[in-house]
């Protein structure tokens, strides 16, 4: 089944410790893109990936950080998370860039 | 900056009746557009995409209609069915293959 699977799906911390979620596709996807989801703002974009090694800002990416070492996983790091980092996260990937996005079932963080 | 923005935060229908979304874009760079269905607990499901370059395009039960002079993109759905109800996002690439830009979201509520 074509999917992009999320790791946690729920996570409860605390401030300043580190966290990664995970993020994979099986669908050979060349693009990928991390957004995050709150009430009032809608979704916004993290960081995008158009293919391996080569990855961009999006219009919130401070306090994140991502990686793209193989074409199927793109993890998101919070390397100090804070509270304002509270938020429901969706990874999401397409064929390329201006293709539709299949999205993952999102991770809701809480950081305390 | 561009924002996408929807008219109206809730939409309210009739089991049956034809459903009209409305979104307006600022940024007319942007020449892909994206209509994406969002169910409560889920992440957003791909609905439609058009290019700068069609004023319409038709799925199943789904029509896209872009109107550039004004900005202003439309997603109409025939015969709305409970099924519907859900939360319905236009997305916008600003002109940018890599990024997506999010609306507020429209809120669909199908009356039995």
């Amino acid at each position: 089944e074509a999917q992009v699977t999320q790791n946690p799906r729920y996570l409860i911390t605390v401030t300043g410790k580190k966290l990664t979620v995970t993020c994979s596709q099986n669908m050979n996807h060349e693009y990928m893109s991390w957004y995050r989801q709150d009430p009032g703002l809608g979704l916004r974009q993290i960081y995008y990936s158009m293919n391996v090694e080569v990855t961009d800002k999006g219009d919130v990416p401070e306090g994140y950080k991502v990686s793209r070492k193989e074409k199927r996983n793109f993890p998101l790091i919070l390397e100090s998370p804070s509270p304002n980092q509270t938020s429901l996260y969706f990874c999401a990937s397409s064929l390329w860039g201006d293709k539709p996005q299949h999205f993952g079932d999102g991770t809701r963080l809480s950081i305390l | 900056g561009e924002s996408v923005g929807l008219h109206l935060p809730t939409l309210s229908v009739q089991e049956g009746d034809n459903s009209i979304i409305n979104c307006a874009y600022s940024n007319s760079a942007s020449d892909y557009f994206i209509w994406y269905k969002q169910e409560s607990g889920k992440g957003p499901q791909f609905i439609i995409d058009i290019r700068s370059n069609m004023d319409k395009r038709q799925g199943q039960r789904v029509t896209v209609l872009l109107n550039k002079t004004v900005k202003h993109l439309s997603l109409q759905i025939a015969a709305t069915q409970p099924g519907d109800s859900a939360v319905y996002f236009c997305a916008e690439n600003g002109g940018n293959t890599g990024k997506l830009i999010f609306g507020q979201g429209t809120t669909l509520q199908v009356k039995p």
